[in-house]
């Protein structure tokens, strides 16, 4: 299996752009997280999804951030618009069932600039 | 609310020695799991190893093993024989296992590793 895949690896923007990354969990995971990583806050969830529903948003920063799962094998986490303090990496993970390890993908290193 | 404490911002060890790195946490619940996590330079988030909160014996992945403390809300991981390929950000992740809601992963501010030739 080729892992979770999240696309890009990286990605610099305008500030006020819309940006969308990408997330394929691995094939049977029933479960996605969308984390955030900074210096400052450490990693955030940002979303929690299981089959594909969401569970738990409450970590979603602010309207700016939407989340989407239309299929268990492809999410989106869109920034609309985006401004310099989103800059992070945005990590996607996926699990087997409740409770099992979270595996994670490469990351998408956004600068917003 | 679940809380994981990382006290050790950085630490460095010399090669082939052991080092620990210590992990508080809070938590209200009974039945949870413990984590461990590795991340390289490379960025990529690497599972080190996993703690039922419900088992006594330490888990133990060959140079890695764990002192995991319920009572205390302690879980410290210790690497034996250090190597260079070690030097990485750890991360402590707490992980509730029972019950309705999130099932999200809870990180500490991680600590900072430096193998030292």
């Amino acid at each position: 299996d080729a892992g979770v895949i999240q696309s890009p690896r990286h990605e610099v923007t305008e500030m006020g752009q819309e940006v969308t990354l990408r997330c394929k969990p691995i094939s049977g995971h029933n479960s996605l997280f969308w984390y955030r990583q900074t210096m400052m806050r450490g990693l955030e969830l940002l979303i929690y999804f299981n089959n594909n529903v969401p569970i738990d948003d409450s970590g979603m920063p602010e309207d700016r951030f939407s989340a989407k799962m239309p299929n268990a094998s492809f999410s989106t986490l869109k920034i609309q618009p985006s401004e310099p303090r989103d800059s992070a990496v945005y990590f996607c993970a996926s699990s087997l069932g409740r409770s099992t390890e979270a595996f994670f993908g490469q990351g998408t290193r956004l600068t917003v600039v | 609310a679940q809380t994981v404490t990382q006290s050790q911002p950085e630490m460095s060890v010399q090669e082939a020695e052991t080092v620990t790195l210590s992990c508080t946490y809070d938590t209200s619940e009974n039945n949870y799991y413990l984590f461990w996590y590795k991340q390289p330079p490379s960025r990529q988030m690497i599972l080190v190893i996993r703690q039922e909160a419900y088992k006594q014996q330490n888990a133990t992945e060959n140079r890695f093993s764990v002192n995991f403390q319920k009572a205390a809300k302690s879980f410290s991981l210790k690497i034996s024989d250090s190597q260079l390929g070690d030097t990485a950000m750890y991360f402590c992740a707490f992980m509730r296992a029972s019950g309705a809601g999130s099932y999200q992963l809870t990180f500490g501010k991680g600590t900072k590793l430096s193998v030292i030739p």
